[in-house]
Protein backbone atom coordinates (compact mmCIF):
# COMPACT_ATOMS: atom_id res chain seq x y z
CA UNK A 1 0.00 0.00 0.00
CA UNK A 2 1.56 3.24 -0.90
CA UNK A 3 0.58 7.37 -0.66
CA UNK A 4 -1.62 8.53 2.45
CA UNK A 5 -4.68 6.64 3.43
CA UNK A 6 -7.23 8.36 5.55
CA UNK A 7 -9.97 6.35 7.21
CA UNK A 8 -13.11 6.02 7.48
CA UNK A 9 -13.72 7.65 4.47
CA UNK A 10 -17.57 8.83 5.69
CA UNK A 11 -18.61 9.69 8.81
CA UNK A 12 -21.84 10.54 10.08
CA UNK A 13 -22.15 11.62 14.19
CA UNK A 14 -24.13 13.29 16.83
CA UNK A 15 -23.12 16.33 18.42
CA UNK A 16 -22.66 14.60 21.87
CA UNK A 17 -20.66 11.87 20.21
CA UNK A 18 -16.73 10.96 20.14
CA UNK A 19 -15.02 9.43 17.19
CA UNK A 20 -11.25 9.65 15.99
CA UNK A 21 -10.24 10.27 12.46
CA UNK A 22 -7.02 8.38 11.40
CA UNK A 23 -4.43 8.81 8.76
CA UNK A 24 -1.01 6.63 7.83
CA UNK A 25 1.57 7.59 5.17
CA UNK A 26 3.66 5.06 3.25
CA UNK A 27 5.74 7.62 1.97
CA UNK A 28 8.58 7.86 4.81
CA UNK A 29 7.70 11.71 5.37
CA UNK A 30 8.23 13.59 8.71
CA UNK A 31 5.63 15.82 8.73
CA UNK A 32 2.12 15.52 8.55
CA UNK A 33 -0.60 17.71 8.58
CA UNK A 34 -4.94 17.97 8.89
CA UNK A 35 -6.86 20.37 6.57
CA UNK A 36 -10.35 21.44 6.86
CA UNK A 37 -12.12 21.25 3.42
CA UNK A 38 -15.28 23.46 3.43
CA UNK A 39 -17.93 23.94 0.50
CA UNK A 40 -16.90 27.33 -1.46
CA UNK A 41 -13.69 27.95 1.47
CA UNK A 42 -9.74 27.30 0.61
CA UNK A 43 -8.24 24.36 2.15
CA UNK A 44 -7.76 25.47 5.95
CA UNK A 45 -4.65 24.27 8.20
CA UNK A 46 -5.65 23.06 11.53
CA UNK A 47 -2.35 20.99 12.95
CA UNK A 48 1.27 20.48 11.85
CA UNK A 49 2.97 17.69 13.05
CA UNK A 50 7.17 17.58 12.39
CA UNK A 51 8.62 14.39 13.75
CA UNK A 52 5.86 13.13 16.16
CA UNK A 53 6.18 17.24 17.66
CA UNK A 54 2.84 19.47 16.80
CA UNK A 55 4.28 22.82 15.47
CA UNK A 56 1.25 24.16 14.23
CA UNK A 57 -2.18 24.86 15.91
CA UNK A 58 -4.44 27.02 13.46
CA UNK A 59 -6.31 28.80 16.26
CA UNK A 60 -8.98 25.44 16.02
CA UNK A 61 -10.87 24.95 18.91
CA UNK A 62 -10.39 22.26 21.76
CA UNK A 63 -12.84 19.91 20.32
CA UNK A 64 -10.56 18.55 17.87
CA UNK A 65 -7.55 17.11 19.43
CA UNK A 66 -4.96 15.64 17.03
CA UNK A 67 -2.30 12.96 18.09
CA UNK A 68 0.55 11.73 16.11
CA UNK A 69 2.27 8.58 18.37
CA UNK A 70 5.00 8.18 15.01
CA UNK A 71 5.78 9.51 11.82
CA UNK A 72 4.00 7.68 9.96
CA UNK A 73 0.34 7.96 12.22
CA UNK A 74 -1.73 10.64 12.79
CA UNK A 75 -5.50 10.82 14.31
CA UNK A 76 -7.62 13.52 15.19
CA UNK A 77 -10.26 13.22 17.74
CA UNK A 78 -13.36 14.66 18.13
CA UNK A 79 -15.89 15.25 20.52
CA UNK A 80 -18.65 17.44 20.81
CA UNK A 81 -18.38 18.94 17.50
CA UNK A 82 -21.39 21.53 15.83
CA UNK A 83 -22.91 21.92 12.84
CA UNK A 84 -20.27 23.52 11.02
CA UNK A 85 -17.90 21.12 11.16
CA UNK A 86 -19.18 19.47 8.70
CA UNK A 87 -16.37 19.27 6.19
CA UNK A 88 -14.18 17.10 4.09
CA UNK A 89 -10.88 16.68 6.43
CA UNK A 90 -8.10 16.18 4.94
CA UNK A 91 -4.43 14.79 5.89
CA UNK A 92 -1.12 15.53 3.81
CA UNK A 93 2.42 14.53 4.52
CA UNK A 94 5.61 16.05 3.18
CA UNK A 95 9.60 14.79 3.50
CA UNK A 96 9.72 17.55 6.31
CA UNK A 97 8.27 20.43 7.50
CA UNK A 98 9.90 22.31 5.37
CA UNK A 99 6.41 23.70 3.79
CA UNK A 100 8.86 24.81 0.55
CA UNK A 101 7.96 20.94 -0.16
CA UNK A 102 5.16 19.95 -2.15
CA UNK A 103 2.64 18.20 0.41
CA UNK A 104 0.73 14.75 -0.70
CA UNK A 105 -2.57 14.43 0.37
CA UNK A 106 -5.12 11.01 1.33
CA UNK A 107 -8.84 11.21 0.34
CA UNK A 108 -9.99 13.05 3.14
CA UNK A 109 -12.72 12.00 5.40
CA UNK A 110 -16.50 13.64 4.54
CA UNK A 111 -17.52 13.78 7.93
CA UNK A 112 -21.35 14.97 8.89
CA UNK A 113 -22.54 16.20 12.21
CA UNK A 114 -26.32 15.12 12.95
CA UNK B 1 -7.42 41.10 0.66
CA UNK B 2 -7.54 37.47 0.76
CA UNK B 3 -3.68 36.01 0.80
CA UNK B 4 -3.72 33.90 -1.89
CA UNK B 5 -6.75 34.65 -4.68
CA UNK B 6 -8.38 32.67 -7.52
CA UNK B 7 -11.66 33.39 -9.73
CA UNK B 8 -13.83 30.42 -8.58
CA UNK B 9 -14.97 30.45 -12.01
CA UNK B 10 -16.34 27.72 -13.54
CA UNK B 11 -13.99 28.30 -16.68
CA UNK B 12 -15.60 26.42 -19.30
CA UNK B 13 -13.72 25.66 -22.61
CA UNK B 14 -14.12 23.19 -25.64
CA UNK B 15 -11.81 20.62 -25.77
CA UNK B 16 -8.38 20.95 -27.74
CA UNK B 17 -8.54 24.61 -26.61
CA UNK B 18 -5.71 26.16 -23.73
CA UNK B 19 -6.94 27.03 -20.55
CA UNK B 20 -5.20 29.35 -18.63
CA UNK B 21 -5.41 29.14 -14.75
CA UNK B 22 -4.71 32.27 -12.71
CA UNK B 23 -3.72 33.10 -9.13
CA UNK B 24 -2.46 36.23 -7.35
CA UNK B 25 -0.72 36.46 -3.72
CA UNK B 26 -0.25 39.21 -1.32
CA UNK B 27 3.37 38.34 0.37
CA UNK B 28 5.73 39.88 -2.30
CA UNK B 29 8.19 37.86 -0.42
CA UNK B 30 6.48 34.71 -0.53
CA UNK B 31 8.77 31.73 -2.25
CA UNK B 32 7.35 28.63 -3.12
CA UNK B 33 4.04 27.95 -5.65
CA UNK B 34 2.39 25.05 -6.36
CA UNK B 35 -0.85 23.68 -8.33
CA UNK B 36 -2.81 20.97 -7.55
CA UNK B 37 -5.84 19.56 -9.28
CA UNK B 38 -8.73 17.65 -7.38
CA UNK B 39 -11.72 16.08 -8.64
CA UNK B 40 -14.85 15.78 -7.38
CA UNK B 41 -14.79 13.59 -3.71
CA UNK B 42 -11.22 13.30 -4.51
CA UNK B 43 -7.72 13.97 -3.00
CA UNK B 44 -5.86 17.20 -4.37
CA UNK B 45 -3.47 15.71 -6.54
CA UNK B 46 -0.13 18.12 -7.37
CA UNK B 47 0.30 18.95 -10.70
CA UNK B 48 3.30 21.50 -10.45
CA UNK B 49 5.38 23.19 -8.62
CA UNK B 50 7.63 26.49 -9.12
CA UNK B 51 9.88 28.47 -7.17
CA UNK B 52 11.66 30.56 -9.90
CA UNK B 53 10.59 33.49 -11.88
CA UNK B 54 9.73 32.64 -15.80
CA UNK B 55 7.94 29.11 -17.03
CA UNK B 56 8.11 25.67 -16.23
CA UNK B 57 6.87 22.74 -18.52
CA UNK B 58 5.83 19.43 -17.90
CA UNK B 59 3.89 17.60 -20.34
CA UNK B 60 0.42 19.90 -21.43
CA UNK B 61 0.91 21.81 -18.21
CA UNK B 62 2.96 25.17 -18.23
CA UNK B 63 3.09 26.66 -14.59
CA UNK B 64 4.25 30.75 -15.19
CA UNK B 65 5.93 33.01 -12.16
CA UNK B 66 6.00 36.54 -12.26
CA UNK B 67 6.94 37.38 -8.72
CA UNK B 68 7.24 40.96 -9.26
CA UNK B 69 3.50 41.04 -10.26
CA UNK B 70 2.67 38.58 -7.60
CA UNK B 71 1.29 36.50 -9.65
CA UNK B 72 0.96 32.61 -11.09
CA UNK B 73 -0.61 31.00 -13.67
CA UNK B 74 -1.09 27.26 -15.41
CA UNK B 75 -1.42 26.41 -18.54
CA UNK B 76 -3.44 23.57 -19.89
CA UNK B 77 -2.86 23.27 -23.80
CA UNK B 78 -4.54 20.36 -25.92
CA UNK B 79 -7.55 20.23 -22.83
CA UNK B 80 -9.17 17.06 -23.02
CA UNK B 81 -12.98 16.28 -20.36
CA UNK B 82 -10.70 14.58 -17.74
CA UNK B 83 -9.10 17.96 -17.07
CA UNK B 84 -12.23 19.16 -15.60
CA UNK B 85 -11.80 19.37 -12.25
CA UNK B 86 -10.73 22.31 -9.54
CA UNK B 87 -7.51 23.44 -9.48
CA UNK B 88 -6.08 24.98 -6.02
CA UNK B 89 -3.25 27.41 -6.57
CA UNK B 90 -1.19 26.84 -3.29
CA UNK B 91 1.62 29.33 -1.87
CA UNK B 92 4.43 29.58 1.09
CA UNK B 93 4.14 32.81 2.31
CA UNK B 94 6.73 34.28 3.51
CA UNK B 95 6.17 36.96 6.34
CA UNK B 96 2.78 38.14 9.10
CA UNK B 97 0.91 35.72 10.59
CA UNK B 98 1.14 32.96 7.95
CA UNK B 99 4.71 32.79 8.00
CA UNK B 100 6.09 29.19 6.30
CA UNK B 101 3.01 28.27 6.44
CA UNK B 102 1.37 26.22 2.87
CA UNK B 103 -1.83 28.95 1.86
CA UNK B 104 -4.25 27.41 -0.63
CA UNK B 105 -6.75 29.67 -2.71
CA UNK B 106 -10.50 28.86 -2.90
CA UNK B 107 -9.99 26.95 -6.36
CA UNK B 108 -11.17 27.34 -9.93
CA UNK B 109 -13.87 25.22 -11.04
CA UNK B 110 -12.56 23.80 -14.95
CA UNK B 111 -14.77 22.54 -17.22
CA UNK B 112 -13.80 21.40 -20.74
CA UNK B 113 -16.80 20.52 -22.87
CA UNK B 114 -16.58 17.63 -25.79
Amino acid sequence: ETGVTQTPRHLVMGMTNKKSLKCEQHLGHNAMYWYKQSAKKPLELMFVYNFKEQTENNSVPSRFSPECPNSSHLFLHLHTLQPEDSALYLCASSPTGDSNQPQHFGDGTRLSIL
Amino acid sequence: QKEVEQNSGPLSVPEGAIASLNCTYSDRGSQSFFWYRQYSGKSPELIMSIYSNGDKEDGRFTAQLNKASQYVSLLIRDSQPSDSATYLCAVTLAGGTSYGKLTFGQGTILTVHP
